[in-house]
């Protein structure tokens, strides 16, 4: 149980494009996710937390409009980096915790996000 | 706001062997802390975890200890062996968002295990 999925696994974009990464929760419900950004050899960064049906919460230094979060079911939530440049490029990772269950997260397996 | 260090950096250790990794906290109100082991090129996969009311907590070859007082919380495995080679994160909960707790993670842990 508690399996989240992402997708794509690796994606290579152009400078200026936008690009849309999915989170799904596959066997649970997740009214929450977070969105993680790890570049390469460092920690992992929460970017913002997605929340199904309202406004995404966005960390502070994190631009809410590059980064734009929608949650429109309770087992996905996406999130669309717009004009990507070559700085974006990094592993994107999200978290979904059970319904219900405060504390444990359980990780998608990453997207890795490179801007030529 | 909460800041976890974690130490260290790189650890080498012979098939067999323990392996600690050590990590501080600086906000007194964390009351989560879980340990995660990230392969290269995948996501963190959650190991163990602990709450602020318990002192320790063991899962066949892993550990955790927590030190309230102290701030500081640290990851045991004994018997080491070369699949427990990866990176190990450390992470105190801070604060909640959407209901459910934010984590602030440590800087990772480079465990590589020869055999």
């Amino acid at each position: 149980g508690a399996v989240v999925s992402q997708h794509p696994s690796r994606v290579i974009c152009k400078s200026g494009t936008s690009v849309k990464i999915e989170c799904r929760s596959l066997d649970f419900q997740a009214t929450t996710m977070f969105w993680y950004r790890q570049f390469p050899k460092q920690s992992l960064m929460l970017m913002a937390t997605s929340n199904e049906g309202s406004k995404a919460t966005y960390e502070q230094g994190v631009e809410k409009d590059k980064f734009l979060i929608n949650h429109a079911s309770l087992t996905l939530s996406t999130l669309t980096v717009t004009s990507a440049h070559p700085e974006d490029s990094s592993f994107y990772i999200c978290s979904a915790p059970q319904e219900g269950r405060a504390y444990e997260q359980y990780f998608g397996p990453g997207t890795r996000l490179t801007v030529t | 706001g909460e800041n976890v260090e974690q130490h260290p950096s790189t650890l080498s250790v012979q098939e067999g062997d323990s392996a600690v990794i050590k990590c501080t906290y600086s906000d007194s109100a964390s009351n989560y802390f879980p340990w995660y082991k990230q392969e290269l090129g995948k996501g963190p996969q959650l190991i163990i975890d602990i709450r602020s009311n318990v002192g320790e907590k063991k899962d066949q070859r892993i550990a955790v200890t927590l030190n309230k007082t102290a701030k500081h919380f640290s990851l045991h495995i004994t018997e080491t062996q070369p699949e427990d080679s990866a990176v190990y994160f450390c992470a105190a909960s801070t604060g909640f968002s959407g209901g459910y707790n934010k984590l602030i993670f440590g800087a990772g842990t480079r465990l590589a295990v020869h055999p």
